[in-house]
This record gives C-alpha cells, sequence and structure tokens, in this order.
C-alpha cells in the first residue's frame, strides 16, 4: 500500500538553526499538509498546500516556517530560525482531491530543539 | 466553533468488552469525519470515517454513530482487543480544508 515517508525521523538542532523536514507524499495525491503534534497533546494543522500554493495555514504558520514542492515527488517544510517552542512531532499527509478524501499520514519528524 | 471535542482522555476496557469513545463539534460546515488510530512513535492512521448524510457506519470491529443534529459522534470497538490498546483521535474537516482534530483518547485494552 503507498504510503508517505518521512526524514529524517529525528532531528536535533540548536535554537536559531534553521532546519528543514522532508516528505515524499503518495504518488498521485495532490493536497499536501503539515501537522504538528506537541508531546502529549492533539495533532495541531499548519499548512496546506495545492498547485504549488499555500491554500490555508494556521496562526502557527508564522513567518519563520516556509512550504516547498521543489521537485515532483518532495515536499518541505522549514522553520528559519527555530525556538524551543518548535520542539515537536511534525506530521505530513497528503489526499488525492478535496471531496472528503482521507489524508494519510507520514510517520513523522520528532524535532527536538536545544 | 473550529473546535472539536473529545472524552474520555482515557479509557481502560477488559479484553472483548465494548470500548466508546465520543466526540462533539459545533460547525455545521464539516463535512467529513474520520476516526484516527496513532500507535506510539507511529503517525495518525485513518481507521474509519463517516459524512454527516449517514448515521452509521460499520467496518469489522468498528463502528461510527453519527447524530447530526446533536453534532455528535462516537467510535465503538467491539470484542476489543489488547493489540487495540492506542490512542484515538476523532477530527472533522469542511471541503479540503484542515483536519481538526480532538484531543485523543488514550485506550488500553487489558488482557
Amino acid at each position: 500500500e503507498p504510503e508517505v515517508t518521512q526524514t529524517p525521523s529525528h532531528q536535533v538542532t540548536q535554537m536559531g538553526q534553521e532546519v528543514i523536514l522532508r516528505c515524499v507524499p503518495i504518488s498521485n495525491h495532490l493536497y499536501f499538509y503539515w501537522y504538528r503534534q506537541i508531546l502529549g497533546q492533539k495533532v495541531e494543522f499548519l499548512v496546506s498546500f495545492y498547485n504549488n500554493e499555500i491554500s490555508e495555514k494556521s496562526e502557527i504558520f508564522d513567518d519563520q516556517f516556509s512550504v516547498e514542492r521543489p521537485d515532483g515527488s518532495n515536499f518541505t517544510l522549514k522553520i528559519r530560525s527555530t525556538k524551543l517552542e518548535d520542539s515537536a512531532m511534525y506530521f505530513c499527509a497528503s489526499s488525492e482531491d478535496n471531496h472528503n478524501q482521507p489524508q494519510h499520514f507520514g510517520d513523522g519528524t520528532r524535532l527536538s530543539i536545544l | 466553533q473550529q473546535q472539536v471535542k473529545q472524552s474520555p482522555q482515557s479509557l481502560i476496557v477488559q479484553k472483548g468488552g465494548i470500548s466508546i469513545i465520543n466526540c462533539a463539534y459545533e460547525n455545521t460546515a464539516f463535512d467529513y469525519f474520520p476516526w484516527y488510530q496513532q500507535f506510539p512513535g507511529k503517525g495518525p492512521a485513518l481507521l474509519i470515517a463517516i459524512r454527516p448524510d449517514v448515521s452509521e457506519k460499520k467496518e469489522g470491529r468498528f463502528t461510527i454513530s453519527f447524530n447530526k443534529s446533536a453534532k455528535q459522534f462516537s467510535l465503538h470497538i467491539m470484542d476489543s482487543q489488547p493489540g487495540d490498546s492506542a490512542t484515538y483521535f476523532c477530527a472533522a474537516i469542511q471541503g479540503a480544508q484542515k483536519l481538526v482534530f480532538g484531543q485523543g483518547t488514550r485506550l488500553t485494552i487489558n488482557p
């Protein structure tokens, strides 16, 4: 069964450094998402992406965050200057289209900011 | 209005019993309600989903009951097994927009 893959599984970064989280969505999917989950809390939406544009973003997704689809397969989340509170699990998800199709999640990247 | 409220936070059920997790929402524009199962160290995995024009959906041991007028929906796990021990999230979505997740329920099935 096709799956969303994320790398790395764990990223440790010094506060203030830039970090890039990578995702390979399911190949025929058109909608891409990033979510985050702070330890012990619920999963929170960050951003959705379609047709090479951000279609929606949350309050969390401020100017320090950016997303990109640099080629036909990868989807990346960049945090420019990391803060301690950015420590969380970051999940990438993708879906086929925009009419009630399920979002499929990767296993996440655990980001630890020191 | 965008919130989905989920209860209980944690649930312990004996093997073979029925596990019931409840969710409530406010936004009547939500039109798709999935349940996700998450094991430690893994991402949320889609378990079962329902649209608001249906009152019940069953897949194997898992059933969603949906009450549109009350704006509530619930997950029932019949004949609960130790392998069902995981965190369960209800969620709601409008169109292709963001999934709004509940707080999660940590389910433990005792052998």
